[in-house]
Formats: structure tokens, C-alpha cells, sequence
């Protein structure tokens, strides 16, 4: 059973260009949520998505951040016009279900901003 | 107030010791509780999930103590293999989980 799957593992992007993180949530899970974590800090939380569906996305800053989890294909975290501050890793995690359940991260995506 | 606290760190520990981390929340309806731990630069695993009447998995016990809203994590007998960051975790609501800070701990030889 293959775990959470996140690509690319590294990315580099140049100031105002467009970063596209996908993840593939475990087999049977259909919750998925993104997390920012800057060096030395703790894991953020950005957003929780369903299929089809962002539940909550009280984590992430209002412009240039989106996130989809479409009905076919991996959850998408776009980030246009990155800027040197999004230089950081996103980690994705997913859950079989709500209700507070255990989440089993992915490797994460590092970006880096030049 | 924080809604999840952990220790401050680092803890620099012997090889063999015991070390105990403690987390304390602020959400009295909270009913998930997690301790996770994250190796420098990869990602969180899940450590083991606390239960109301503790469990232990090897060297490692959890509590819980709902009165006064406390975690706590053992781990005896420590390996150097036990480096890691530990993180203290809490659900908020149906679904979303309040990461702590984390607690680094090291160590030694």
C-alpha cells in the first residue's frame, strides 16, 4: 500500500514564476491537507480538502496560494508569482476520515525561491 | 495561551536514559490526541496515538490526563536512533489536528 506521494521532491522557481506541488493521498483516504513548515519551525497548517471540495483554508495567505483535490488526479497547491518568503517545505498529509483521525504525512516538496 | 504546549528544547539526553516530554492543551473538548516525531529535513511520522487509559508500544508510553488537559510521552531506555523533534499533537474540531512546536531531542553518545 503505497503512502502519501508528493512531487517534485525538490523545486526551484525564480522570483514570479509559478510553483505546482501535487500530491497523492494514501489508498482509501479522501481527506487531504497542506502544511507549510519554514527551517526551524513548526508545521502550519494552510488548507483541508476533499474531493472536489476545500473544506477549510483558513492557513492560507488569500493571494497567489490556491489548492483542488479534483475528482480524478492528485491534490494541487499552485503558488503564482512566488516570491523569495514561500521558499520553505510544503507537506502534504491525508486521513481516511475526518473526525480527527491520524494523518500520515507525504516526503514533502521543497521549494526553493531564487 | 497556545492551544498545544510543549517543553522547550533542545534536550540533551545520555544514551540509555529515560526522557519524558510533556504537552499541555487548551481545548477541553478535544478527543484525539498524537504524538508524532520529525527527523531533521523529513517528513512527521505518527509516533503512536494516545488513549485515555495510556498505552505503551515498546519503550515508548503515552498518557492522558483529560482533567488537567496533559500528554505526556516516555520513552526508556533511550538509542542515539531516538534523535528526532517531537511533536505533540490535538484535534480542534472534527478535523482539524493543532500541531505543537515540538520538542528537539538529542542524544548523546
Amino acid at each position: 500500500n503505497a503512502g502519501v506521494m508528493q512531487n517534485p521532491r525538490h523545486l526551484v522557481r525564480r522570483r514570479g514564476q509559478e510553483a505546482r506541488l501535487r500530491c497523492s493521498p494514501m489508498k482509501g483516504h479522501s481527506h487531504v491537507y497542506w502544511y507549510r513548515q519554514l527551517p526551524e519551525e513548526g508545521l502550519k497548517f494552510m488548507v483541508y480538502l476533499q474531493k472536489e471540495n476545500i473544506i477549510d483554508e483558513s492557513g492560507m495567505p488569500k493571494e497567489r496560494f490556491s489548492a483542488e483535490f479534483p475528482k480524478e488526479g492528485p491534490s494541487i497547491l499552485r503558488i503564482q508569482q512566488v516570491v523569495r518568503g514561500d521558499s520553505a517545505a510544503y507537506f502534504c498529509a491525508s486521513s481516511p476520515g475526518s473526525g480527527g483521525d491520524e494523518q500520515y504525512f507525504g516526503p514533502g516538496t521543497r521549494l526553493t525561491v531564487t | 495561551r497556545k492551544e498545544v504546549e510543549q517543553d522547550p528544547g533542545p534536550f540533551n539526553v545520555p544514551e540509555g536514559a529515560t526522557v519524558a516530554f510533556n504537552c499541555t492543551y487548551s481545548n477541553s473538548a478535544s478527543q484525539s490526541f498524537f504524538w508524532y516525531r520529525q527527523d531533521c529535513r523529513k517528513e512527521p511520522k505518527l509516533l503512536m496515538s494516545v488513549y485515555s487509559s495510556g498505552n505503551e508500544d515498546g519503550r515508548f508510553t503515552a498518557q492522558l490526563n483529560r482533567a488537567s488537559q496533559y500528554i505526556s510521552l516516555l520513552i526508556r531506555d533511550s538509542k542515539l536512533s531516538d534523535s528526532a523533534t517531537y511533536l505533540c499533537v490535538v484535534n480542534k474540531s472534527n478535523y482539524q489536528l493543532i500541531w505543537g512546536a515540538g520538542t528537539k531531542l538529542i542524544i548523546k553518545p
